[in-house]
C-alpha cells in the first residue's frame, strides 16, 4: 500500500480554520475512495471519485466538507470551518481503472487534530 | 447503524498458538468479505477475502470461513506468530456497491 501517498501525515488545525487533505493514487489508478476513522471506531466510507467525477459522495456530510479529484494532480478532501468532531484518520484508497473496490490499496492516512 | 460488528475489541494468544477472529453481520445483501490488518500509525492493508459463494478460504498461515446462514465469519491465524500483533479488520461488501463497511476492529497480541 506505499504506493498510494497521502499528505500531510499529520495536520493539527485550530476550531473555524480549514483543512486540506490530499491523496495521489497508485500510479495507473484512476478510483479514489476516502475513509475516515473516528477514535475507537472502525473506517466509514466517505466518497468515491473517478478523474474528474464525483460518483458517490453518501458518506461525507452535508456541510463542510467536499472533495475533487482532477484531471491532473491529487486528490483534495476538503473540511471547512473545521470542529473538534472532525478530529481523525482520514484514509485513501485508490484501484485501477475497471477495478472494484476489493482491488483497492490504501495509503497511510492523515491524522487530523482539531484543537 | 454498525452492519459489520467484531465483538471483542482484544485478543491476546502466546506464540505458536491459533488465533481466532470473529465478525458478524447484519446485512443479507453482503456477496464480499475481507480482513485488513493495521498497524499503528499505517493504513489497512488487504488479507485474505472470502466470496458469498464458498465457506472457506486459505493462504498460508491465514484461513477464513464464513458462514452465511449464521452472518458470521471468522479469521484463523495459525500458527500465530509476534509479527502478526495489529488491529484486524473485518469488511463487507454488497453486489452493488462499493463501498467497504467496516467493522471496529479486534487488536491482537501475540505474546512470546
Amino acid at each position: 500500500n506505499a504506493g498510494v501517498m497521502q499528505n500531510p501525515r499529520h495536520l493539527v488545525r485550530r476550531r473555524g480554520q480549514e483543512a486540506r487533505l490530499r491523496c495521489s493514487p497508485m500510479k495507473g489508478h484512476s478510483h479514489v475512495y476516502w475513509y475516515r476513522q473516528l477514535p475507537e471506531e472502525g473506517l466509514k466510507f466517505m466518497v468515491y471519485l473517478q478523474k474528474e467525477n464525483i460518483i458517490d459522495e453518501s458518506g461525507m456530510p452535508k456541510e463542510r466538507f467536499s472533495a475533487e479529484f482532477p484531471k491532473e494532480g491529487p486528490s483534495i478532501l476538503r473540511i471547512q470551518q473545521v470542529v473538534r468532531g472532525d478530529s481523525a484518520a482520514y484514509f485513501c484508497a485508490s484501484s485501477p481503472p475497471l477495478g472494484m473496490n476489493t482491488e483497492a490499496f490504501f495509503g497511510q492516512g492523515t491524522r487530523l487534530t482539531v484543537v | 447503524d454498525q452492519q459489520v460488528k467484531q465483538n471483542s475489541p482484544s485478543l491476546s494468544v502466546q506464540e505458536g498458538r491459533i488465533s481466532i477472529l470473529n465478525c458478524d453481520y447484519t446485512n443479507s445483501m453482503f456477496d464480499y468479505f475481507l480482513w485488513y490488518k493495521k498497524y499503528p500509525a499505517e493504513g489497512p492493508t488487504f488479507l485474505i477475502s472470502i466470496s458469498s459463494i464458498k465457506d472457506k478460504n486459505e493462504d498460508g498461515r491465514f484461513t477464513v470461513f464464513l458462514n452465511k446462514s449464521a452472518k458470521h465469519l471468522s479469521l484463523h491465524i495459525v500458527p500465530s506468530q509476534p509479527g502478526d500483533s495489529a488491529v484486524y479488520f473485518c469488511a463487507a461488501l454488497s453486489n452493488s456497491g462499493y463501498a467497504l463497511n467496516f467493522g471496529k476492529g479486534t487488536s491482537l497480541l501475540v505474546t512470546p
